[in-house]
């Protein structure tokens, strides 16, 4: 079946650097795709829509210059992490949607530590 | 504002057993409601997505039901399996923006 593949599934960088995240949907386009945030013992948080060819929709309290977003193909978003700090470290999650309304198939996740 | 509240918040079981999770919403209007199965370290998968007019659906061993009276679900895991660690969340969208909500979900430990 469909698949989202997300990269890399965990990553380590330094304090104050840039690390970009992939999310690629496999056999299928997406023009929408969601990023989502994960605290340990914690559930999933929307941080934003990305949409294909336009800018990505925020959720209240993400801060865009932070959380770069491209979604410049039909299969294809990225989620940049810049000037990382210690407290990004995280679970960075995509999804896209399927064809069944409201349903959407996962990433596997990237897990972020900054060092 | 709308809520998914998930009981319990973590279970253990003995493998061969059946447990019941629940997940309570207020979300309304309400479009469909999933019951993901997410493994640690790994992406939420699908395991079932109801509408409205639907009251049970089942993937394999799992049996998902929908009362939307009283906005009441639950995931029932029958002979439990030790690869059905995991943490189970119950995600409600509503019509109002699509919005999706999700609750914090249930961590299922299960031991030989």
């Amino acid at each position: 079946g469909a698949v989202v593949s997300q990269h890399p599934s965990w990553v380590i960088c330094k304090s104050g650097t840039s690390v970009k995240i992939e999310c690629r949907s496999l056999d299928f386009q997406a023009t929408t795709m969601f990023w989502y945030r994960q605290f340990p013992k914690q559930s999933l948080m929307l941080m934003a829509t990305s949409n294909e060819g336009s800018k990505a929709t925020y959720e209240q309290g993400v801060e865009k210059d932070k959380f770069l977003i491209n979604h410049a193909s039909l299969t294809l978003s990225t989620l940049t992490v810049t000037s990382a700090h210690p407290e990004d470290s995280s679970f960075y999650i995509c999804s896209a949607p399927t064809g069944t309304v409201g349903s959407a198939f996962f990433g596997q996740g990237t897990r972020l530590t900054v060092v | 504002k709308n809520q998914v509240e998930q009981s319990p918040q973590s279970l253990i079981i003995l493998e061969g057993k059946n447990c019941t999770l629940q997940c309570n919403y207020t979300v309304s209007p309400f479009s469909n409601l999933r019951w993901y199965k997410q493994d640690t370290g790994r992406g939420p998968v699908s395991l079932t997505i109801m509408t409205f007019s639907e009251n049970t659906k089942s993937n394999g061993r799992y049996t998902a039901t929908l009362d939307a009276d009283t906005k009441q679900s639950s995931l029932h895991i029958t002979a439990s399996q030790l690869s059905d660690s995991a943490s189970y969340i119950c995600v409600v969208r509503g019509t109002n923006a699509g919005k999706s909500t999700f609750g914090d979900g249930t961590t299922l430990t299960v031991k030989p």
